[in-house]
């Protein structure tokens, strides 16, 4: 089972609807991070928080809009998107928002997202 | 800037055969760190092994090693012994002293074959 678990696993939507995505992390670690996979680019870094202040945003577009009540739950609400945000969005967590030593992610499974 | 690339978009292995998979990367950092990670088709990203800007030695964990040549800013993942289950996408990717930002490369997809 892994430490940080996201919800849904699959997502289809119109591009007038409005859902969320839900990421939970059982690690006791403090930074919590969205990034966006799409098909044949690398992944991309959209937000990050640290002890639930949003730290970065990595230029995203509005109908994008993170929200982390607490250090262990993080939220990604999406409204109003376009064909091309159909991608794997990936929530991960580390213990500090600096990576220090292996600095690594702990990733969860991701969120497919299909906007029609 | 950082920068990752990774000039394989796929490859084939035959089982128990040894791989490497290509990383060369740009920094203007003095210290950072390089970073492997395998995507299953179920979309997890796994951490396998991490090379620190300083670290003298080549990282190894178990089957995989890291094969770090800073002159030529190449940080090149070794799978030993390859495994059916090792058929994955392979992400390098690098972040600089400090920061909590990880770029990664575009990927290589290994296909070990029986």
């Amino acid at each position: 089972e892994t430490g940080v678990t996201q919800t849904p696993r699959h997502l289809v939507m119109g591009m007038t609807n409005k859902k969320s995505l839900k990421c939970e992390q059982h690690l006791g670690h403090n930074a919590m991070y969205w990034y966006k996979q799409s098909a044949k680019k690398p992944l991309e870094l959209m937000f990050v928080y640290n002890f639930k202040e949003q730290t970065e945003n990595n230029s995203v577009p509005s109908r994008f809009s993170p929200e982390c009540p607490n250090s262990s739950h993080l939220f990604l609400h999406l409204h109003t998107l376009q064909p091309e945000d159909s991608a794997l969005y990936l929530c991960a967590s580390t213990p500090t928002p600096r990576l220090e030593n292996t600095g690594e992610l702990f990733f969860g499974e991701g969120s497919r997202l299909t906007v029609l | 800037a950082q920068k990752i690339t990774q000039t394989q978009p796929g490859m084939f292995v035959q089982e128990k055969e040894a791989v490497t998979l290509d990383c060369t990367y740009d920094t203007s950092d003095q210290s950072y760190g390089l970073f492997w990670y395998k995507q299953p088709s179920s979309g997890e990203m796994i951490f396998l092994i991490y090379q620190g800007s300083y670290d003298e030695q080549n990282a190894t964990e178990g089957r995989y090693s890291l094969n770090f040549q800073k002159a030529r800013k190449s940080a090149n993942l070794v799978i030993s012994a390859s495994q059916l289950g090792d058929s994955a996408m392979y992400f390098c990717a690098i972040h600089g002293a400090g920061s909590y930002q990880l770029t990664f490369g575009k990927g290589t997809k290994l296909s070990v074959i029986p």
